[in-house]
């Protein structure tokens, strides 16, 4: 089976602009969680989706927004992007909602810079 | 509030001589328990996982945990390190188990070093 796949593998975007991430999870899993990971604040919870409906939202701000589509692949965009928002953002699959045995799987990561 | 902490930042070992990694976790209950792997530019990898069954833990790679109750830990080691074994480990718990929800709270990561 192939693993987690996100696209891109690196993005460069300046100040203000958007962005979207893309996360193909693993084939058969119906959730996707999204993560961000930053030296200063390491690994935090952005949000998850389960069959198409955010079911759990992390403590960021609007500017960061998700979807799902009925395949399960998951796109997370960042608006008006800000230095700050640079990081690595994962992505993670898994069988259930939140995966009750909690084992998700992640991707390699987008590296995101904002300059 | 923290719901994990990994007491150490950074733990040098000797290739061939023990690894310990520490992590304690507050919650009113037993929650799910996780240690993850992440090697440079690679994603993360599930180490292995408690979830109320057995409390010591055998995970991949020859690592294992124990659960503690009493001392809310759950502690990584390994007996012998191996120089493959140099990257960040990340514990985590999952406090929304029982629920449909499910966020990963993770530690700020203990970096190993292993020298040869």
């Amino acid at each position: 089976k192939a693993g987690v796949t996100q696209t891109p593998r690196y993005l460069i975007k300046t100040r203000g602009q958007q962005v979207t991430l893309s996360c193909s999870p693993i084939s058969g899993h119906r959730s996707v969680s999204w993560y961000q990971q930053t030296p200063g604040q390491g690994l935090q919870f952005l949000f998850e989706y389960f069959s198409e409906t955010q079911r759990n939202k992390g403590n960021f701000p609007g500017r960061f927004s998700g979807r799902q589509f009925s395949n399960s692949r998951s796109e997370m965009n960042v608006s008006t992007l800000e230095l700050g928002d640079s990081a690595l953002y994962l992505c993670a699959s898994s069988l259930r909602s939140g995966g009750a045995s909690g084992e998700q799987f992640f991707g390699p990561g987008t590296r995101l810079t904002v300059l | 509030a923290q719901s994990v902490t990994q007491l150490d930042s950074h733990v040098s070992v000797s290739e061939g001589t023990p690894v310990l990694l520490r992590c304690n976790y507050s919650s009113s209950y037993s929650p799910s328990l996780f240690w993850y792997v992440q090697h440079p530019n690679k994603g993360l990898q599930l180490l292995l996982k408690y979830t109320s069954a057995a409390t010591l833990v055998k995970g991949i790679n020859g690592f294992e945990a124990e659960f503690k109750k009493s001392e809310t830990s759950f502690h990584l080691t390994k007996p012998s390190a191996h120089m493959s074994d140099a990257a960040e480990y990340f514990c985590v718990v999952n406090l929304d188990r029982g629920s449909t929800l499910g966020r990963l709270y993770f530690g700020r990561g203990t970096q190993l070093t292993v020298w040869p």
